[in-house]
């Protein structure tokens, strides 16, 4: 299986709302990434977690807050968002520094 | 500071070869250069990777410099389906703003 799955595909939220992005491997890999893409615009480095540990944090605003409960799983937690916020959000994984493997995406909408 | 310098777009007539090139000046001794590409609004897919020697698969070739301070992508035989924007990232996890190839009939 080389595949990373993201759920959901999309999703639309309010600025008051609490919603969760999950992202999933089942290839071994122990780095695992966030990114965020507005249109027309490279992939931005959100977050890197490195053996279920936080590695990496590119200064990005705390309505964003990823959590990695095992070493399969990868989940960014929203609360509070903004409508800027509206982008796709890709999830990666490699196995230490090399190759990624990335997900389809999810396409957040914040209204 | 930009690690990577690659031309905004090219295009490509189908079925001639897309020369790509990425400059990495900063490239560490041990880092590898990776390519990926990106068709619109799926998950970058990766292409191919080196480190001092030229690379070739079923996708691409990779050309590297003997300094490894550049790099070329070559598709050999270009495709619409190979329309898409081309990243070059020299070991790092960061993306540069990449060259958007377009495929013209």
């Amino acid at each position: 299986d080389t595949e990373v799955t993201q759920t959901p595909k999309h999703l639309v939220m309010g600025m008051t709302n609490k919603k969760s992005l999950k992202c999933e491997q089942h290839m071994g890999h122990r780095a695992m990434y966030w990114y965020k893409q507005k249109a027309k615009k490279p992939p931005e480095l959100m977050f890197v977690y490195s053996y279920e540990k936080l590695s990496i944090n590119e200064s990005v605003p705390s309505r964003f807050s990823p959590e990695c409960p095992n070493s399969s799983l990868l989940n960014l937690h929203l609360h509070a968002l903004q409508p800027e916020d509206s982008a796709l959000y890709l999830c990666a994984s490699s196995q230490d520094t090399g190759r990624q493997f990335f997900g389809p995406g999810t396409r957040l909408t914040v209204l | 500071d930009a690690k990577t310098t690659q031309p905004p777009s090219m295009d490509c007539a189908e079925g001639r070869a897309a020369n790509l090139p990425c400059n990495h000046s900063t490239i560490s001794g041990n880092e590898y250069v990776y390519w990926y590409r990106q068709i619109h609004s799926q998950g970058p897919q990766y292409i191919i990777h080196g480190l001092k020697n030229n690379e070739t698969n079923e996708m691409a070739s990779l050309i590297i410099t003997e300094d490894r301070k550049s790099s070329t992508l070559i598709l050999p035989h270009a495709t619409l389906r190979d329309t898409a924007v081309y990243y070059c990232n020299p070991g790092d996890m960061r993306f540069g703003a990449g060259t958007r190839l377009t495929v013209k009939p």
